[in-house]
């Protein structure tokens, strides 16, 4: 079974530019999730899809950072403009239903580095 | 908030020993996961421990939870090198959180 693919594997940006980071879940997972991991901290929730729908967005700084998933398949997320503080690791993580009984599988992730 | 908390921060043990470590949660929760994360790599699931279950095994790991203190524990018995990984209790039955995390380095 393929798991969670993300991609680029490491971004490095200036300050102020743009970004996109790409996730593919698990064929038939209906719960997509994407985290942010600050060096030395536990993994932060940005925002949580059930299929395509949004389940919780609440820490998603949503003047900077928007994210989609098409069809409720492939997810994307876009920092515009980037902040020196968004440097992290992006997870990606997909799960067969809601964290209410599953598994969460996680991708390698992607690290973005702003300078 | 039902995010949980790992105790204690950072953990260094002799290769051989048993490790345990120990996670509060504050709101009532239909179950409760631990990951691990190695250097680097994405999180892996370990154990899902559900409210009704107290205490669940495999292989080398244990774990505990006991509902009343709102808390659980991880226990790695005879720790490897490879046990060497940060340690993740999550909890949420309708968003998923994590916790800060308990680092655990084995000593050869």
């Amino acid at each position: 079974e393929a798991g969670v693919a993300q991609s680029p594997r490491y971004k490095i940006i200036e300050k102020r530019q743009s970004v996109a980071f790409w996730c593919n879940p698990i064929s038939g997972h209906a719960t997509l999730y994407w985290y942010q991991q600050i060096l030395g901290q536990g993994p932060k929730l940005l925002i949580q899809f059930q299929n395509n729908g949004v389940v919780d967005d609440s820490q998603l700084p949503k003047d900077r950072f928007s994210a989609e998933r098409l069809k409720g398949v492939d997810s994307t997320l876009k920092i515009q403009p980037a902040k020196l503080e968004d440097s992290a690791v992006y997870l990606c993580a997909s799960s067969l239903d809601g964290p209410g009984g599953t598994e969460a599988f996680f991708g390698q992730g992607t690290r973005l580095t702003v300078v | 908030s039902q995010q949980g908390e790992e105790d204690p921060q950072a953990l260094s043990i002799q290769e051989g020993e048993n490790a345990t470590m120990n996670c509060s949660y504050k709101t009532s929760i239909n179950n409760l996961q631990w990951y691990r994360q190695n250097s680097g790599r994405g999180l892996v699931h370990l154990i899902l421990i559900r409210s009704n279950e107290r205490e669940k095994h495999s292989g080398r790991l244990r774990v505990t939870l006991d509902t009343s203190k709102k808390s659980s524990s991880l226990l790695i018995t005879a720790s490897r090198a490879a046990d060497t990984a940060s340690y993740f209790c999550a909890t949420g039955d309708y968003k998923l959180s994590f916790g800060a995390g308990t680092t655990v380095t084995v000593r050869a």
